[in-house]
């Protein structure tokens, strides 16, 4: 079956630490985007990338980093410069184009938190 | 600032009733529309999309869109306890990203 997996679904950070969350699609989409969602609220663009080695800061890119060597594979570091890391992070895709007709597909999320 | 608006609810209603849901947008050029529906602890999951001005019916959900007035509504016919989530409204902008509104919560009552 055709999904986003993401990995590890639970995530705990110390303090100074730089952790990774996975983000892994066989959809064959060229778009793949990084949320965040506080609870109660909406979500949040943090990264996104829609070609492989390119991708654009979103809306709340500071403490974060990507990288995008492989067209499945979307990983974001949460790093220390990240003070409030506490969050449901996640994952989503979708084909890459002019056409407006392009909704994003989520992952199941990692929820992290801080120890 | 583009920004999408819904009221955060929690939106009541009776099982069987129709539940209505609302979002507004401050984006003019926005051109396409998704309502995804989010269980407490999960992650959203797409339920409907709309391009055009007027409804779009499937099963027992209609988007209604509205461009003038600037408006994208959820309607859910015969409300099942099941369908107690949060509805996230999301708008596709000229850069091709999508924008959440913050989401209402929905609660059916037997």
């Amino acid at each position: 079956d055709g999904g986003i997996t993401q990995s590890p679904k639970y995530l705990f950070r110390k303090e100074g630490q730089n952790v990774t969350l996975s983000c892994e699609q066989n959809l064959n989409h060229d778009a793949m985007y990084w949320y965040r969602q506080d609870p109660g609220q909406g979500l949040r663009l943090i990264y996104y990338s829609q070609i492989v080695n390119d991708f654009q800061k979103g809306d709340i890119a500071e403490g974060y980093s990507v990288s995008r060597e492989k067209k499945e594979s979307f990983p974001l570091t949460v790093t220390s410069a990240q003070k409030n890391p506490t969050a449901f992070y996640l994952c989503a895709s979708s084909i890459r184009g002019q056409t407006i007709y392009q909704p994003q597909h989520f992952g199941d999320g990692t929820r992290l938190s801080i120890l | 600032q583009k920004e999408v608006e819904q009221n955060s609810g929690p939106l009541s209603v009776p099982e069987g009733a129709i539940a209505s849901l609302n979002c507004t947008y401050s984006d003019r050029v926005s051109q396409s529309f998704f309502w995804y529906r989010q269980y407490s602890g999960k992650s959203p999951e797409l339920i409907m999309s709309i391009y055009s001005n007027g409804d779009k019916e499937d099963g027992r959900f209609t988007a209604q869109l509205n461009k003038a007035s600037q408006y994208v509504s959820l309607l859910i016919r015969d409300s099942q306890p099941s369908d107690s989530a949060t509805y996230l409204c999301a708008v596709r902008n000229a850069g091709n990203m999508l924008t959440f509104g913050g989401g209402t919560r929905l609660m059916v009552k037997p």
